[in-house]
């Protein structure tokens, strides 16, 4: 399958600062990429779907301004938490689709995860 | 809207002996099927799906699974599990037209030797 890779694996960061998430699809164009946030011991929450060249949409209840998503290119989206705090500690996880054509229309690949730890 | 239901937070299983996590699901129009499995700190990992075709669909690692639409469900299944099967399984869905994916809350699988 196609590859997806999340960049960093590990981030610590103190309260107040922001840190930006990366995730490029490594073999394929990825027209839509979307963002989870994972909780420890529970499943994957939908945050945003970015679409290449516009804006992402939002779940509810996910703060957009928290949360900046830009998706730039077709194999590069980017998840930055704005100035973070303790709370903001989670496993966030991309994933990218191709859309429905191509050799891997229909499927989702996934990254890595990045654990983000605010001290 | 959809939704998918995994009723088991935990499944135990002897090494050697059939592994089967459940799964069912709630989707307008036909579904897309995944089960994806993740183990600790890292992402997740295609096992298999169901588009159309088939009821039974083989996928990796030796899992299976059953698509059975009377009863909206997508049991995964292994005859025989290995302690490596060990993790944290995902049963997902999606509209065939649609491309978000939801999650079922997750079932962690041990298996004991």
């Amino acid at each position: 399958g196609a590859v997806v890779s999340q960049h960093p694996s590990w981030v610590i960061c103190k309260s107040g600062t922001s840190v930006k998430i990366e995730c490029r699809s490594l073999d394929f164009q990825a027209t839509t990429m979307f963002w989870y946030r994972q909780f420890p011991k529970q499943s994957l929450m939908l945050m945003a779907t970015s679409n290449e060249g516009s804006k992402a949409t939002y779940e509810q209840g996910v703060e957009k301004d928290k949360f900046l998503i830009n998706h730039a290119s077709l194999t590069l989206s980017t998840l930055t938490v704005t100035s973070a705090h303790p709370e903001d500690s989670s496993f966030y996880i991309c994933s990218a689709s191709s859309g429905t054509g191509g050799a891997y229309g229909g499927e989702l690949f996934f990254g890595e995860g990045s654990r983000l730890t605010v001290l | 809207a959809q939704s998918v239901a995994q009723p088991e937070d935990q499944v135990n299983v002897a090494e050697g002996n059939p592994l089967t996590v459940k799964c069912t699901y709630s989707v307008s129009g036909n579904p897309y099927l995944f089960w994806y499995v993740q183990y600790p700190n890292r992402g997740l990992q295609f096992l298999l799906k169901y588009i159309t075709g088939d009821n039974l669909v083989k996928g990796s690692y030796g899992f299976e699974a059953e698509f059975n639409k009377s009863q909206t469900s997508f049991h995964l299944k292994k005859p025989s599990a290995l302690v490596s099967d060990s993790a944290l399984y995902f049963c997902a869905v999606r509209k065939a037209a649609g491309n978000k994916l939801t999650f079922g809350g997750g079932t962690r699988v041990l298996v004991k030797p």
